[in-house]
């Protein structure tokens, strides 16, 4: 079964400082990959994707997630944390581009950005 | 545009009691999920609805019924809320040719 792993719920950094949040999946195919951010009390939205072409992809805010089919991983990173950058992060995957949108989740991981 | 809207916000309800989750999109999108949030445990699944007319169970479907009204309203309808549905409640919409999930603001719904 396809699954997907956020390594860490709790990640605390100092502003200024590298954010790394961890995704691994499993899939038998190759999938599409996407952050979503969610800041407090709000939906979900879109940080960045991963379809097909370029293995390095650039979000919102400052983000950008490289997919490693090697190592079937989608780490989501930014070099310089900001105190607005505090929220909880999902990685999730879609198997099948055409006709089943489902999206597989991860836990979350949820960043702290300490002055 | 709106986006995807979700009425109500906030709702309390009593064991037993019944309910409906309204969301709609203006965005045109074919395919509107329906999901639930729990602390850790993530977004998990309830119903959704590939295209107007159809609809499919998710991970959690029990207790909980939903309605594909036309092309921009998805419904989630709960029948005799439980305590163990105490939970915030996520609408999403999803275009044809994209994989992208557009949400809405989220129901927080208490069941004492």
């Amino acid at each position: 079964a396809q699954s997907v792993t956020q390594l860490g719920s709790h990640v605390s950094v100092s502003e200024g400082a590298l954010v790394l949040l961890r995704c691994n999946y499993s899939s038998s195919v190759p999938p599409y990959l996407f952050w979503y951010v969610q800041y407090p009390n709000q939906g979900l939205q879109l940080l960045l994707k991963y379809t097909t072409g370029a293995t390095l992809v650039k979000g919102i805010n400052g983000f950008e997630a490289e997919f490693k089919k090697s190592e079937t991983s989608f780490h989501l990173t930014k070099p310089s944390a900001h105190m607005s950058d505090a929220a909880e992060y999902f990685c999730a995957v879609s198997l099948n581009a055409c006709n089943n949108r489902k999206l597989i989740w991860g836990l979350g991981t949820s960043l702290a950005v300490n002055p | 545009n709106a986006g995807v809207t979700q009425t109500p916000k906030f709702q309390v309800l009593k064991t037993g009691q019944s309910m409906t989750l309204q969301c709609a999109q203006d965005m045109n999108h074919n395919s509107m999920y329906w999901y639930r949030q729990d602390p850790g445990m993530g977004l998990r699944l309830i119903y959704y609805s590939a295209s107007e007319g159809t609809t499919d169970k998710g991970e959690v479907p029990n207790g909980y019924n939903v309605s594909r009204l036309n092309k921009r309203e998805f419904s989630l309808r709960l029948e005799s809320a439980a305590p163990s549905q105490t939970s915030v409640y996520f609408c999403a919409s999803v275009p044809r040719l994209n994989n992208e999930q557009f949400f809405g603001p989220g129901t927080r719904l208490t069941v004492l």
